[in-house]
């Protein structure tokens, strides 16, 4: 099993509709989530954290359910402007260092 | 934004040629990250440093090495370039009550 996987898409998405992402990942014992947004040529940029309780942020809203070892995002009321690479992104306690896994990104279109 | 800068941001070099890729942050974070991103792989990290001097590798360091001397600069070196060094670089720092990641803006490495 991928230490993080994802769907690579793309999802092709009306404008307004719910799209939602998941995101399976290996380690059980990974401590922190996250969700990152690239657009075409840019940097990734962190989206939200993802909190056992689950979390939102306006129109997206992350979960994270650590018994199945998966996130998810959902994205309401989708945007022309939300159209990116979505990334997952898994934290788990190394040596000197955390270790970070990133998901290969699922891409999301929304069509006008 | 995490002060984050990276030079260059584009670089075209013959194969066998040394290549020097900077970043550097102005907020004194102590850790440091370099990171490639290619199609199909997501982002790999090549070399990491926890502080002045301290530096270690990551899972794709060959061919790569570092160096910290100050905290601000973090240089990546490709001593002799390949095709196969043809990547986006990504550099990153660390902060945040989740240790989440801020990425600079890139740079876009082609060697013929």
């Amino acid at each position: 099993r991928k230490e993080v996987e994802q769907d690579p898409g793309p999802f092709n998405v009306p404008e307004g509709a719910t799209v939602a992402f998941n995101c399976t990942y290996s380690n059980s014992a990974s401590q922190s989530f996250f969700w990152y947004r690239q657009d075409c040529r840019k940097e990734p940029k962190l989206l939200m954290s993802v909190y056992s309780s689950g979390n939102e942020d306006g129109r997206f809203t992350a979960q994270l359910n650590r018994a199945s070892q998966y996130i998810s995002l959902l994205i309401r009321d989708s945007k022309l402007s939300d159209s990116a690479t979505y990334l997952c992104v898994v934290r788990a306690r190394g040596n000197r260092d955390d270790k970070i896994i990133f998901g290969k990104g699922t891409r999301l279109h929304i069509l006008p | 934004d995490a002060g984050i800068t990276q030079s260059p941001r584009h670089k075209v070099t013959e194969t066998g040629t040394p290549v020097t890729l900077r970043c550097h942050q102005t907020e004194n974070h102590r850790y440091m990250y370099w990171y490639r991103q290619d199609p199909g792989h997501g982002l790999r990290l090549i070399h990491y440093s926890y502080g002045v001097k301290d530096t270690d590798k990551g899972e794709v360091s060959d061919g790569y090495s570092v160096s910290r001397s100050k905290t601000e600069d973090f240089l990546l070196t490709l001593e002799s370039a390949t095709s196969s060094q043809t990547s986006v670089y990504f550099c990153a720092i660390r902060l945040g009550q989740d240790n989440e990641q801020f990425f600079g803006p890139g740079t876009r490495l082609t060697v013929l």
